[in-house]
């Protein structure tokens, strides 16, 4: 069975530090992967998607980054964060294939910028 | 751009009460339809899901109808339960892409 994990589980940051989030998932070749952020008590924002190494599409302009170095691994990254980027971030995988895929979560890391 | 509309932002009910939550869509091309749960500091969970060949599913207590002539899809849930407190987020497919477009999700509360 498909298993996804993604760490550390909760951060605390200051502002201005870089940001290294990792998500991995096992039992599937070539998923789709996606990062989202969710504010406090706010809905689902798509951040990044892949549906292959090295191929990554961003959807809304931030100062995050996403890359992913291998099939099964997808890093969110920021060189400076900034107070608005805490959040908590869930990374999600679905089978290749388009949209009718079901993505399925990860269970996401809490971050705190101060 | 294309989105999704959902309705009610809060709903509170009664045990063993029904609840129904709408959520309309504006992509003609949006073909699949999943309803995720979201407790408490946890990850958005899959519940039940829709394909746009189907008008309605059931799975127990759960059950998705979809009616794509008017672009809506509802979640009923009957005869809740405490645990069944939650927020809940519908999406749609976005067409030719592999992208959902999500609802701004609901929050259920059942009273005891």
């Amino acid at each position: 069975s498909q298993t996804i994990h993604q760490w550390p589980a909760t951060l605390v940051q200051p502002v201005g530090s870089p940001l290294s989030l990792e998500c991995t998932v096992e039992g599937t070749s070539n998923p789709n992967l996606y990062w989202y952020r969710q504010a406090a008590g706010r809905g689902l924002q798509l951040l990044f998607y892949s549906v292959g190494i090295g191929q990554i599409s961003s959807e809304v302009p931030q100062n995050l980054s996403a890359s992913r170095p291998q099939d099964r691994q997808f890093i969110l990254s920021s060189k400076k964060l900034l107070l608005s980027d805490s959040g908590f971030y869930l990374c999600a995988w679905s089978a290749p294939g388009g949209g009718m895929e079901t993505q399925y979560f990860g269970p996401g890391t809490r971050l705190l910028v101060l | 751009g294309e989105n999704v509309e959902q309705h009610p932002s809060t709903l509170s009910v009664q045990e063993g009460d029904s609840a129904v939550i709408k959520c309309t869509y504006s992509d003609s091309a949006s073909n699949y339809f999943p309803w995720y749960k979201q407790e408490l500091g946890k990850r958005p969970q899959l519940i039940i899901d829709i394909r746009s060949n189907v008008g309605e599913k059931k799975d127990q207590r759960i059950a998705v109808t979809l009616n794509k002539t008017a672009k809506h899809f509802s979640l009923h849930i009957t005869e809740t339960q405490p645990e069944d407190s939650a927020v809940y987020f519908c999406a749609a497919s976005l067409g030719g892409t592999y992208k959902y477009i999500f609802g701004t999700g609901t929050r259920l509360k059942v009273l005891a």
